[in-house]
C-alpha cells in the first residue's frame, strides 16, 4: 500500500552495527506497528503505537526499540545488529474509529547483517 | 507459548478444488479473526474478518467458518485459482484493545 511506506527497501550491514529502518503513512491512521517475518515463523510483533505518546512492547522487543516521532512516523532501531536480526520487517497502521482496526501494511525491509 | 496455531504449513491444490487453512487460538477473550492474504515481495493484506457473533463469513470465494466451542476457525476458498496461490495468515485480537497475534502461515499453490 503507497500510503505506508518503508525506507529502506533493502540494507546490508555489519554485526554491531546501529541500523535504523524508517516508517511513514499518509492515512492518518493513529495506530502503528513494527513485525519481523521469518520463513516457518510468521509474523512477529516487535513494537507497537496506539497514539503519539503511546510505546509497548510486542512478543519479540529485545535487541529492538522505536521511536514515534510523529502520527506519521514510527522507526525502529537495531542498537547493535547481529546476524538472528536478519529477516523482512514490516511496519503497519490501523485506526480503530476510521478503519476498524484493520491494519495496512508497507511493502517491507529487507535486512541483512553479516 | 504459541497463541494462534496454523495449520497446515503448505497446500498444493488443483485449480478448481476447494482450499482449506485451519487456525486455532487459546485466548477465550479474542474476539476478531482476520485472516491476511500476502503476495511475494508484497505486505501481507486483510482478505476477510470474523467476529464471534455469526459462525460464518463469505465474501466471494472466500469464507471464514467459526467454532467458538472449539475455539477454531478456518479459511475455505472455493473454486482456488493459480491467482490465489500466496501465504495466508490467520490471526487473533480482542477488537481495537490489543495488536493482533498471527499464525505461522500458510504457503498456498494452486496448480492448473
Amino acid at each position: 500500500d503507497a500510503d505506508v511506506t518503508q525506507t529502506p527497501r533493502n540494507r546490508i550491514t555489519k554485526t554491531g552495527k546501529r541500523i535504523m529502518l524508517e516508517c511513514s503513512q499518509t492515512k492518518g491512521h493513529d495506530r502503528m506497528y513494527w513485525y519481523r517475518q521469518d520463513p516457518g515463523l510468521g509474523l512477529r510483533l516487535i513494537y507497537y503505537s496506539f497514539d503519539v505518546k503511546d510505546i509497548n512492547k510486542g512478543e519479540i522487543s529485545d535487541g529492538y526499540s522505536v521511536s514515534r516521532q510523529a502520527q506519521a512516523k514510527f522507526s525502529l532501531s537495531l542498537e547493535s545488529a547481529i546476524p538472528n536480526q536478519t529477516a523482512l520487517y514490516f511496519c503497519a497502521t490501523s485506526d480503530l474509529r476510521t478503519a476498524a482496526d484493520t491494519q495496512y501494511f508497507g511493502p517491507g525491509t529487507r535486512l541483512t547483517v553479516l | 507459548q504459541q497463541q494462534v496455531k496454523q495449520s497446515p504449513q503448505s497446500l498444493i491444490v488443483q485449480k478448481g478444488g476447494i482450499s482449506i487453512i485451519n487456525c486455532a487460538y487459546e485466548n477465550t477473550a479474542f474476539d476478531y479473526f482476520p485472516w491476511y492474504q500476502q503476495f511475494p515481495g508484497k505486505g501481507p493484506a486483510l482478505l476477510i474478518a470474523i467476529r464471534p457473533d455469526v459462525s460464518e463469513k463469505k465474501e466471494g470465494r472466500f469464507t471464514i467458518s467459526f467454532n467458538k466451542s472449539a475455539k477454531q476457525f478456518s479459511l475455505h476458498i472455493m473454486d482456488s485459482q493459480p491467482g490465489d496461490s500466496a501465504t495466508y495468515f490467520c490471526a487473533a485480537s480482542i477488537w481495537g484493545n490489543t495488536p493482533l497475534v498471527f499464525g505461522k502461515g500458510t504457503r498456498l499453490s494452486v496448480i492448473a
